[in-house]
């Protein structure tokens, strides 16, 4: 059981170029998040999807996109990198049955944008 | 507003020694807490949630409604201790709301 997976782990990128970062999960999990990790900022929430089909924005949105047309994979586009988004990302998931609103984290993709 | 503040960028403390780490939050109505903890280069992992007021790794924490405060405590450390701690917060929108972190370094 993989549980919640991001792929790439590590990814270097220029300025100005598309890259996606993936997650993947496998709880069937409805709610999912997208977080960047910042030194002396903690976590910030980018996008979340409640369903496939779903989007909403968080806190920091912009310059990125997201989609959802499945259930288990909820992927982040970085349409124009810039250097403002080197960061570490954190996909979470969340099973909207139970009252508790605990979330499950992936294991990160540090992305240096140069 | 929805905010959740840790104080402490860095607690250092020497093994066997007591720990607090502090989170104060802003929530109106009924807040539900959360700490997390990631260790070095690990994902972020649940330490413990005040719902179910477990122990979790000999740490506690109890939630003060009258002081708004969530605050992680462990009477003795331990050196496998040392991570980056995240007080969280429930939020509106069924995210999570998060601190700043606090990084605990327990020496030997």
């Amino acid at each position: 059981d993989a549980g919640i997976t991001q792929s790439p782990r590590y990814k270097i990128t220029e300025t100005g170029r598309q890259v996606t970062l993936m997650c993947h999960q496998t709880w069937s999990h409805s709610y999912m998040f997208w977080y960047r990790q910042d030194l002396g900022h903690g976590l910030r929430l980018i996008y979340y999807s409640a369903a496939a089909d779903i989007t909403d924005k968080g806190e920091v949105p912009d310059g990125y996109v997201v989609s959802r047309s499945k259930t288990e994979n909820f992927p982040l586009t970085l349409e124009s990198a810039t250097r403002s988004q080197t960061s570490v990302y954190f996909c979470a998931s969340r099973d909207s049955r139970f009252r508790s609103y605990e979330q499950y984290f992936g294991p990160g993709t540090r992305l240096t944008v140069t | 507003a929805q905010r959740v503040t840790q104080p402490e960028k860095l607690l250092s403390v020497f093994k066997g020694a007591p720990v607090e780490l502090k989170c104060n939050y802003s929530y109106s109505g009924s807040p539900e807490l959360f700490w997390y903890v990631q260790y070095s280069r690990q994902r972020l992992q649940l330490l413990l949630r005040h719902i179910s007021r477990e122990s979790i790794k000999g740490f506690t924490a109890d939630l003060n409604k009258g002081e708004t405060s969530f605050h992680l405590k462990k009477p003795f450390a331990q050196e496998e201790d040392s991570a980056m701690y995240y007080c969280a917060l429930r939020g509106s929108q069924g995210n999570l709301i998060f601190g700043k972190g606090t990084k605990l370094s327990v020496k030997p």
